[in-house]
């Protein structure tokens, strides 16, 4: 079965720069969401999208950005990289209304050097 | 906002053995708890899931209980085998099914599952 597409899987970013990481959902998922997974953390919630419109909001900086496009791929826009920012990057999909379960792709890791 | 808390933080049983990882969540609201098995470098993968009208959900050797009294829930493994070694993260949200809307998961701190040979 088709699966959650991130690209890139890895992104290495100096210190004040900018990334830009993608997401594909699951073929008819129409919702997506950012998580954030620092080393031996658990995932923390960023922002999510559902048929092109911000739905829920989590501990995602100002300096992050993301959007939902008409095709239902999502992009985490990323500015003034901190060292901090390093991380595991993962997208979830799902079909909002129907099943609720939230389907993870295998991330993207951010090294800020 | 929601709290999930999770025990133990590690466990390791023997080959064979039960497992049993506990969560508590803090917002009444909160209607849907999935879990998540997490390998090394991986993404979480969807193990099980259960909804606030429903106290029990099974499916082989994996089971979930749910108390919402007592806002607890957990997670069951049967018979454990090498590959069920991994990390394990209970979550909670609160679910609109009629549509509308999506929100994110509030994850629990994790469980190291080791299983010995």
């Amino acid at each position: 079965a088709a699966g959650v597409i991130q690209s890139p899987r890895h992104l290495i970013k100096e210190k004040r720069e900018t990334a830009t990481l993608k997401c594909y959902p699951i073929p008819r998922h129409d919702t997506v969401y950012w998580y954030q997974q620092g080393p031996g953390q658990d995932p923390q919630f960023l922002i999510s999208f559902y048929e092109k419109m911000q739905s829920d909001k989590g501990s995602i900086p100002d300096r992050f950005s993301a959007q939902q496009f008409s095709d239902y791929h999502s992009e985490l826009n990323m500015s003034s990289l901190e060292l901090g920012d390093s991380a595991l990057y993962f997208c979830a999909s799902s079909l909002e209304g129907q099943t609720y379960e939230q389907y993870f792709g295998p991330g993207t890791r951010l090294t800020v050097t | 906002g929601e709290n999930v808390e999770q025990h133990p933080s590690t466990l390791s049983v023997q080959e064979g053995d039960s497992a049993v990882i506990k969560c508590t969540y803090s917002d009444s609201a909160s209607n849907y708890f999935p879990w998540y098995k997490q390998e090394l470098g991986k993404g979480p993968q969807l193990i099980i899931d259960i909804r606030s009208n429903v106290g029990e959900k099974k499916d082989q050797r994996i089971a979930v209980t749910l108390n919402k009294t007592a806002k607890h829930f957990s997670l069951h493994i049967t018979e454990t085998q090498p590959e069920d070694s991994a990390v394990y993260f209970c979550a909670a949200t609160a679910a609109m099914y009629s549509g509308g809307g999506a929100d994110g998961l509030t994850f629990g701190k994790g469980t190291h599952l080791i299983i010995q040979p």
